[in-house]
């Protein structure tokens, strides 16, 4: 079993859509856990953090951390063609040891 | 948000020479910094720690003497492909944790190796 799973896509949805993201984890350990969104050819841009269980929303992004079942999620609402990207999920514990998942291409349609 | 810079953004190179990349943290200082190689597609896979002022720390299955690490200063680790071949070429992206958690990692743009 990987430590970090999350679907590759690639998710494709119409502009406005909400849309859902999410990734599993093996290792109970982890504390903090993050999102990013990758452009094609550039580097990571971090999105969000969350230190362990709850929400956090930030404008149109919204996260949630279920430490019980090991699942993250990043929620997209009124998605926009701005938001095409990968989208990473990242944890870690003590901000050491960090651990990404595949990451999920995500295209939206104007 | 913090700014992570890279140095060259792209760089083709023949088959047997070397490359070095720079890694800069731009408006806060850094006493540790990743490397990460990514393939298309694929997703982020952590090289080594770059340790300011002692040695790297690689993970698993990379060449330390080909993947030379040196964090000269708080704000610049650099990273040297040595004698590259034409599997090296990739997408190299160094990054930077902040704060005093460490989880705020910020990201240089990457540096899109080609070696002929």
């Amino acid at each position: 079993q990987k430590e970090v799973e999350q679907d590759p896509g690639p998710l494709s949805v119409p502009e406005g859509a909400i849309v859902s993201l999410n990734c599993t984890y093996s290792n109970s350990a982890f504390q903090y856990f993050m999102w990013y969104r990758q452009y094609s050819r550039k580097g990571p841009e971090l999105l969000m953090y969350t230190y362990s269980s709850g929400n956090k929303e930030d404008g149109r992004f919204t996260a949630q951390v279920d430490k019980s079942s090991k699942y993250i999620s990043l929620f997209i609402r009124d998605s926009q063609p701005s938001d095409s990207a990968t989208y990473l999920c990242a944890m870690s514990f003590y901000g050491q040891n960090f651990v990404f998942g595949p990451g999920t291409r995500l295209s939206v349609l104007p | 948000g913090a700014v992570v810079s890279q140095h060259p953004s792209w760089v083709i190179c023949k088959s047997g020479t070397s490359v070095k990349i720079e890694c800069r943290s731009l408006d806060f200082q850094a006493t540790t910094m990743f490397w990460y190689r990514q393939f298309p597609k694929q997703s982020l896979m952590l090289m080594a720690t770059s340790n300011e002022g002692s040695k790297a720390t690689y993970e698993q299955g990379v060449e330390k003497d080909k993947f030379l690490i040196n964090h000269a200063s708080l704000t610049l680790s650099t990273l040297t492909v040595t004698s590259a071949h034409p599997e090296d070429s990739s997408f190299y992206i160094c990054s930077a944790p902040r704060g005093t958690a460490g989880y705020e990692q910020y990201f240089g743009p990457g540096t899109r190796l080609t070696v002929t």
